[in-house]
Parts: C-alpha cells; structure tokens; sequence
C-alpha cells in the first residue's frame, strides 16, 4: 500500500497562472481533506470531502476549487494563483469510523508550492 | 466553535531530557483527540491518540491523557532522543459525518546530543 500520494512535490508559479495538486488513496477511505500549512499557524482545512460525489468547504476555501473524482481520488485547483497561496498543501483520508472507534486521518507527504 | 492551543515553541531540550508539550481544547460535546508529528519535510503521522475522559494514549514512549475536567491533552515523553526532534501537533475531532480535525499552531522540538 502506498497510503496516500501527492503530486507534484514542488511547483513553482507566477502569478495568475494555474494549476491542479493531485491526490491519491488506495486505502478504499471514504473521506478526503485538503489542508494547506504556514508558518505558525498550523494545519488549516480548505475543502474536505465526507464521501464520493460529495465536497464542501473549510475554513480556508478562497482561491480554490476541488473536484473528487472518484473514490480515490481529490483534486485541488487553482485558478489563478496569487503570492497568498505561497504554502505547503497536504492531503489527507480517513475511513468511515464504525460504532465506537475513531479513525485518524492518514497525511500524504505534502506538495510545496510557490507563487512569484 | 473548536479550537486547540498548544505551546509556543520552539522547545530545545537535551538528549535524556523530560518532554512536556501542553494543549488544551475548546470542542462541543466529547471530541477524540490527537497527537500528530511531523518529521523534517514528511507529512503528517499520527502519533498517539484518545478517545473518551481519563483514557492515556500512548506510542514510542510518548504518552498524553484525555483530561475533560481541564480540558487537556498534555504531551509527555521521559527521555527525548535526537530523533524526536520534530514538529509536535495537537488535534481533536469532534465527530459528526465530517470527521474534520482543528489543530493547534504546533510545536518545534529540537533536541541536541
């Protein structure tokens, strides 16, 4: 298994450009997380899907758009890419918890991105 | 709404030193809480986790207890070893069908030989 997988690793954009950040789960998980980590403020969710065909927004969801394609897979798009997005963007996914237990979320291993 | 505070760091420590990285939490009704660690340009790996009152997580010597009459999550580790130095995140889940997790701001360990 490889858990989950991002790419690409490292993106460097101009401003106004675009662009998709892949992600990728072969745990069979049914909920999927984009999160988006700056200095001194922690992990901070910008869209999540609870299960397939489903998405909303988190606390951060300006500037981007998501798309879960199917079960396994949850894009991130950027349509226009300003300074602002300058971060480190990580995905995650969790299964669907039975009665009594708690699932974590099981983190990829991030996508740097930078915007000049 | 949810929240989590965590220490400031960074936090440098000796090698064999005693660890204790504070959280405590603000949630609505009984949220499951985490310790997660990032190692140096890795994702995020769950460390330990808890997931009622007075139940102790624990992993790799890492320990923390579910405290609800204080709202708390402390991390302890005995004897830190070079290779724990990373970035130390608290986290809590509130449940509901979105399972979303809030985090706390993290805490940089160093811990020098």
């Amino acid at each position: 298994n490889a858990g989950v997988t991002q790419t690409p690793k490292f993106q460097v954009l101009k401003t106004g450009q675009s662009m998709t950040l892949q992600c990728a789960q072969d745990m069979n998980h049914n909920s999927m997380y984009w999160y988006r980590q700056d200095p001194g403020m922690g992990l901070r969710l910008i869209y999540y899907s609870a299960s397939e065909g489903t998405t909303d927004k988190g606390e951060v969801p300006n500037g981007y758009n998501v798309s879960r394609l199917n079960k396994r897979e949850f894009s991130l798009r950027l349509e226009s890419a300003a300074p602002s997005q300058t971060s480190v963007y990580f995905c995650a996914s969790r299964g669907f918890p039975l009665a009594g237990r708690t699932y974590e979320q099981y983190f990829g291993p991030g996508t740097r991105l930078t915007v000049t | 709404g949810n929240s989590v505070t965590q220490m400031e760091g960074p936090v440098t420590l000796s090698e064999e030193a005693f660890l204790t990285i504070n959280c405590t939490y603000t949630a609505t009704g009984y949220p499951s809480l985490f310790w997660y660690v990032q190692y140096p340009g890795e994702g995020l790996q769950l460390l330990l986790k808890a997931t009622k009152a007075d139940d102790k997580g624990s992993n790799k010597g890492f320990e923390a207890t579910y405290r609800k009459e204080t709202t708390s999550f402390h991390l302890e580790k005995g004897s830190v070893q070079v290779s724990d130095s990373a970035v130390y995140f608290c986290a809590l889940n509130s449940g509901g069908s979105n399972y979303k997790l809030t985090f706390g701001k993290g805490t940089l360990l160093t811990v020098n030989p």
